[in-house]
Order: structure tokens, then C-alpha cells, then sequence
């Protein structure tokens, strides 16, 4: 089945330990992204690839990192997490960044807690 | 810069009504044009796309059509189920912005039986 995976999906964690959410895709896609889900304000992205060693962050990348060294997986690494860090966070991937193959497929979300 | 607004929710709806849910857009360039349904718990799915003027994206019953004249892409459904009851998320991507999303702020519908 064709899909976008995520782990862990739920995590609690304190102010200052990292962490890291993995994110994978079966689907071949060249393109992945991050995007985080706040209420009142939408889905908002983080980070994106557009290929692999290829990474630019998104509109809210402060304190997030990310690395893309194959081309099915796009972690997201959070050095020393904050309590302003919690939030409901999605991996996306398309085929391509542009173009007719642009719609971009999404996992099922981690809600990460920073006490 | 780019942005979408969508109506507030939540939309109340009683099973077979139509459905419209309005969406326009602002956006520094020819986005392509996209509907993203949330179900509780769930991720984002892809419900549909329109990538020029004109186009009509269409599935599972819903449609919209990408109108250039007025920067609308407003969903809409003749019927809606119990099952369609949701949070719609209408969203725009430029080619040459990284095929970020914008996204409006999400409009939940419930139907009632």
C-alpha cells in the first residue's frame, strides 16, 4: 500500500531532551516536507526537500532540523525542544515539486507534548 | 505574499443537503489549487486538485472549479452523508516556491442524520 509513515504518533517529552520523529514514504517520491498543525493557525511548513542532501526550510524552521540522506526518509530532529514546539506535526512527499504531479500525500500526524 | 481564506465553521448540515464551502485565495503567481479533507484522528487526504483556470477537480461527489476571474476554488457537494462530516482545508502551492502550502484556516462540517 502506498503510504506515508510516521513514528512515534504520539510523544510526551521534556523541555530539552532531543528528539527525533522519523518520517518514510513507499512511494518513490523526490519531494517531502514538514508542516506543523496549530490551532487557529492552520498547518504551517517547517521543512521541505527536493531531493536527497537536498533540504531549505519552510516558513517556521526555528528549532527544527532535518536531513534527507535516502530518499524515502525525511526525520525531523528537534536539538532541545520547548513547550512552544508542541503541536500536531505531519510528513508529506510528492512525486514532484511542481508541476502535474505536485499534490503532496500526507502521514497521519504525531501530536508531540513538551512539558 | 500568498494566503487563503476559507469560511468559518462549523458548518451544520442535515444528510442529503448541498453543500458549499468558500474558498479564495491571494497569491503572487498561478497557483495550482487543492482540497484536503481531515477526518477525526486522521491526516490530511487529498480530496482534489485544479492546476489551471477553468478546471473542475472532482471526487467522491464533491467538485470545485479553479475561477481565475474572481480567485475562488469553492467546494461543493449536491448530497452530503453523515460520513462527509470533517474539517476541509482548501490550499494553494506555486511551482516555484518550493511546493510549500498555504493553507486556509480549515472548516469543520458536521451532518446530521
Amino acid at each position: 500500500e502506498a503510504q506515508v509513515t510516521q513514528n512515534p504518533r504520539y510523544l510526551i517529552t521534556v523541555t530539552g531532551k532531543k528528539l527525533t520523529v522519523t518520517c518514510s514514504q513507499n512511494m518513490n517520491h523526490e519531494y517531502m516536507s514538514w508542516y506543523r498543525q496549530d490551532p487557529g493557525l492552520g498547518l504551517r511548513q517547517i521543512y521541505y526537500s527536493m531531493n536527497v542532501e537536498v533540504t531549505d526550510k519552510g516558513d517556521v524552521p526555528e528549532g527544527y532540523k532535518v536531513s534527507r540522506k535516502e530518499k524515502r526518509n525525511f526525520p525531523l530532529i528537534l536539538e532541545s525542544p520547548s513547550p512552544n514546539q508542541t503541536s500536531l506535526y505531519f510528513c508529506a512527499s510528492s512525486l514532484a515539486a511542481g508541476g502535474e504531479y505536485n499534490e503532496q500525500f500526507f502521514g497521519p500526524g504525531t501530536r508531540l507534548t513538551v512539558l | 505574499g500568498n494566503s487563503v481564506t476559507q469560511m468559518e465553521g462549523p458548518v451544520t448540515l442535515s444528510e442529503e443537503a448541498f453543500l458549499t464551502i468558500n474558498c479564495t485565495y491571494t497569491a503572487t503567481g498561478y497557483p495550482s489549487l487543492f482540497w484536503y479533507v481531515q477526518y477525526p484522528g486522521e491526516g490530511l487526504q487529498l480530496l482534489l486538485k485544479a492546476t489551471k483556470a477553468d478546471d473542475k477537480g472532482s471526487n467522491k461527489g464533491f467538485e470545485a472549479t479553479y475561477r481565475k476571474e474572481t480567485t475562488s476554488f469553492h467546494l461543493e457537494k449536491g448530497s452530503v452523508q453523515v460520513s462527509d462530516s470533517a474539517v476541509y482545508f482548501c490550499a494553494l502551492t506555486l511551482n516555484n516556491a518550493g511546493n510549500m502550502l498555504t493553507f486556509g484556516g480549515g472548516t469543520r462540517l458536521m451532518v446530521k442524520p
